[in-house]
């Protein structure tokens, strides 16, 4: 079974841009989880969809959104880029929602750098 | 104010020995604890996990520990491997919540 895949892997963009982010679950996965990973910060909760619904949602600003498409497929994406967006953007999926779950599994993450 | 802390930012260890990880937290209301693996280049991979009615698990090399009054867990690994250097992230979780993450600690085991 394929694992969770992470379209593109790295991006470069300057600031005021905006970018999309795209994530395909595992098979059969129906919730995905975005989290931001900056150094020292470890993972930060971006959002969760379950069922083409946002289910939670962490503390970022409004630039940062996202949808889930009916094949459980996802996007981020994130509006008018500042320099502290740069991170590393970490899809996840898990079977069922992910308050009631023991575990997620990530993809490789997008490496998105704002000049 | 983060909740879930990981103070040593890296940790050397020799191959064979014990790799002692710990993880710091404040949420009380935490029930569900994990232990991530990431290698450079790749998402994070579930190592472990202990429900706050527990004080202790283990699978294989590693055991995690629960000493939920002082609010600290760790990750034992014993022996260490070369193979096991990579960063460990400790997350908690309130059930019916997301996952909380730690920033993670820099394991190098030495041969």
């Amino acid at each position: 079974k394929a694992g969770v895949t992470q379209t593109p892997r790295y991006l470069i963009k300057t600031r005021g841009q905006q970018v999309t982010l795209s994530c395909s679950p595992i098979s059969g996965h129906r919730s995905v989880s975005w989290y931001q990973q900056t150094p020292g910060q470890g993972l930060q909760f971006l959002f969760e969809y379950f069922s083409e619904t946002q289910r939670n949602k962490g503390n970022f600003p409004g630039r940062f959104s996202g949808r889930q498409f009916s094949n459980s497929r996802s996007e981020m994406n994130v509006s008018t880029l500042e320099l502290g967006d740069s991170a590393l953007y970490l899809c996840a999926s898990s079977l069922g929602e992910l308050a009631n779950t023991d575990t997620q599994y990530f993809g490789p993450g997008t490496r998105l750098t704002v000049l | 104010d983060q909740q879930v802390k990981q103070n040593s930012p890296s940790l050397s260890v020799q191959e064979g020995r014990i790799s002692i990880l710990n993880c710091d937290y404040t949420n009380s209301m935490f029930d569900y604890f994990l232990w991530y693996k990431k290698y450079p280049a790749e998402g994070p991979t579930f190592l472990i996990s202990i429900s706050s009615i527990k004080d202790k698990n283990e699978d294989g090399r590693f055991t995690v520990f629960l000493n939920k009054s002082a609010k600290h867990l760790s990750l034992h690994i014993v022996p260490s491997q070369p193979g096991d250097s990579a960063v460990y992230f400790c997350a908690a979780r309130v059930y019916g919540q997301n996952f909380v993450f730690g920033p993670g600690t820099r394991l190098s085991v030495l041969p």
